[in-house]
């Protein structure tokens, strides 16, 4: 099973409201990562959990807040978004060796977020 | 500074042609290099190359590493009109394993 999940697929929200999305994965990865991605331009990394930790924040506003409550799990926490904050936002999971996560990266579907 | 640049950034064949997809990149500690596939949502994984000069293969997709020259290519033979998709190449670099991405080749086959 290579299968990382995301949860919702689509997302609408208001500037004022606070929203998660979910990310799930069931490979025994124990590093995991959130990305942004604008059309038409490659993913860009937001931040990287490594066994349950958060190990890079790629200098993401605070209205991003990661949260990994275990290792099949991580979530990104939504707070005041700006309509500029519209993407698609994708979960990734790898494998650890030596406390380093491994090079390839499993990606999620992508939850598509809209920010009115 | 550590960049990937992709050529060409689209490209349209008709089935059955075959394709070549470049990457090259300027690092400063290469670990690895990996293509993905991208159609509406997530990249696929295709291959991770790290050694110059073998070639990586499944069906009609191959890679393979020019180290020295500092390139990739990704080949697709008898293309198929799902074989569209914007194809993503990326190195790892570090001990941090941050992917650092060049900006895809759109492809689109017509039938």
């Amino acid at each position: 099973d290579t299968e990382v999940t995301q949860t919702p697929k689509h997302l609408v929200m208001g500037m004022t409201n606070k929203k998660s999305l979910k990310c799930e994965q069931h490979m025994g990865h124990r590093a995991m990562y959130w990305y942004k991605q604008k059309a038409k331009k490659p993913p860009e990394l937001m931040f990287v959990y490594s066994y349950e930790k958060l190990s890079i924040n790629e200098s993401v506003p605070s209205r991003f807040s990661p949260e990994c409550p275990n290792s099949s799990l991580l979530n990104l926490h939504l707070h005041a978004l700006q309509p500029e904050d519209s993407a698609l936002y994708l979960c990734a999971s790898s494998q650890v060796s030596a406390g380093i996560p491994r090079d390839t990266q499993y990606f999620g579907p992508g939850t598509r977020l809209t920010v009115l | 500074e550590d960049k990937v640049v992709q050529s060409p950034l689209s490209l349209v064949v008709h089935e059955g042609d075959t394709v070549t997809l470049n990457c090259s990149y300027e690092v400063t500690n290469f670990r690895s290099l990996l293509w993905y596939k991208q159609e509406k949502k997530a990249p696929t994984f295709l291959f991770m190359l790290t050694s110059s000069g073998i070639e990586k293969k499944s069906g009609r997709l191959s890679s393979i590493l020019d180290k020295k020259e500092l390139f990739s290519i990704l080949n697709i033979t008898a293309t198929q009109t799902g074989d569209s998709a914007v194809y993503l190449c990326a190195f790892n670099a570090g001990n941090n394993r941050k992917l650092i991405w060049g900006l895809g080749t759109s492809l689109a086959v017509n039938p």
